[in-house]
C-alpha cells in the first residue's frame, strides 16, 4: 500500500492543553515523514520532518519521532496556543513510491 | 526571498469552461509540482516538473487537464473542459533538485458551476 492516514478532526482543544494528532503510515519500504501545517487562507508549511527510523523532528514546541516498528508519526505539542490553530497534514515521500502522499489533514482548534 | 506566486487566487466558471492557472516557482527550484486539493482531503499530486520535463503525471486525468513548463521556470497548468468535481483548490510547489522539502504557493481556488 501507498497511504497516509490521520485521526478525524476537528480537535478542540483549550489553551496550554497538550496536544496529540495520529498519523500512521503504509509504505514497502522506509520513507521520509512530514508535517505541514496550513493556516486559513495560506499555502501548506513544512513544520517539521524526519528521514528515518527513530528520528525526531521538532518545530516551534511541535514534536514528532519516526516510528518504524509501528508505522507512525504522531504529532505532540505539550501546550498549544490559540495562533496553532491551523490544519495539520502528515505526509511521506520515498519508500517505494516517488509519488508525495498526503493525509487527509486534521483541524485544531484552540480556545483561549 | 519571495514564494511560489500563483495566480488568480480565485476563479469561477461553469462547467464545459476552460481555465487556466499560472505558478512562479521560487528562484533556482528546479522541482515544480502540482496539486488538487479537494474540500477535506490532502493534495493529491497531479503532476511534477524536473526543470522543463515530466517527472511523473499519473495521476493527471489526461483527457482534460494539461501542464507545462517549457522554459524549466513558470508553469501553468490547464482544464479543458472542467466538470463539476474539477471544485478544488489547485496548489503549486516546488523545491530544490533531490530535496524533498516543498514550498507551497498559496493555491487558487476553483468553482466549477
Amino acid at each position: 500500500g501507498n497511504s497516509v492516514t490521520q485521526m478525524e478532526g476537528p480537535v478542540t482543544l483549550s489553551e496550554e492543553a497538550f496536544l496529540t494528532i495520529n498519523c500512521t503510515y503504509t509504505a514497502t519500504g522506509y520513507p521520509s515523514l512530514f508535517w505541514y501545517v496550513q493556516y486559513p487562507g495560506e499555502g501548506l508549511q513544512l513544520l517539521l520532518k524526519a528521514t528515518k527510523a527513530d528520528d525526531k523532528g521538532s518545530n516551534k514546541g511541535f514534536e514528532a519521532t519516526y516510528r518504524k516498528e509501528t508505522t507512525s508519526f504522531h504529532l505532540e505539542k505539550g501546550s498549544v496556543q490559540v495562533s496553532d490553530s491551523a490544519v495539520y497534514f502528515c505526509a511521506k515521500l520515498g519508500g517505494g513510491s516517488y509519488i508525495p502522499t498526503f493525509g487527509r489533514g486534521t483541524s485544531l482548534i484552540v480556545h483561549p | 526571498e519571495a514564494g511560489v506566486a500563483q495566480s488568480p487566487r480565485y476563479k469561477i466558471i461553469e462547467k464545459r469552461q476552460s481555465v487556466a492557472f499560472w505558478c512562479n516557482p521560487i528562484s533556482g527550484h528546479a522541482t515544480l509540482y502540482w496539486y488538487q486539493q479537494i474540500l477535506g482531503q490532502g493534495p493529491k499530486l497531479l503532476i511534477q516538473f524536473q526543470n522543463n520535463g515530466v517527472v511523473d503525471d499519473s495521476q493527471l486525468p489526461k483527457d482534460r487537464f494539461s501542464a507545462e513548463r517549457l522554459k524549466g521556470v513558470d508553469s501553468t497548468l490547464k482544464i479543458q473542459p472542467a466538470k463539476l468535481e474539477d471544485s478544488a483548490v489547485y496548489l503549486c510547489a516546488s523545491s530544490l533538485a533531490g530535496k524533498e522539502t516543498q514550498y507551497f504557493g498559496p493555491g487558487t481556488r476553483l468553482l466549477v458551476l
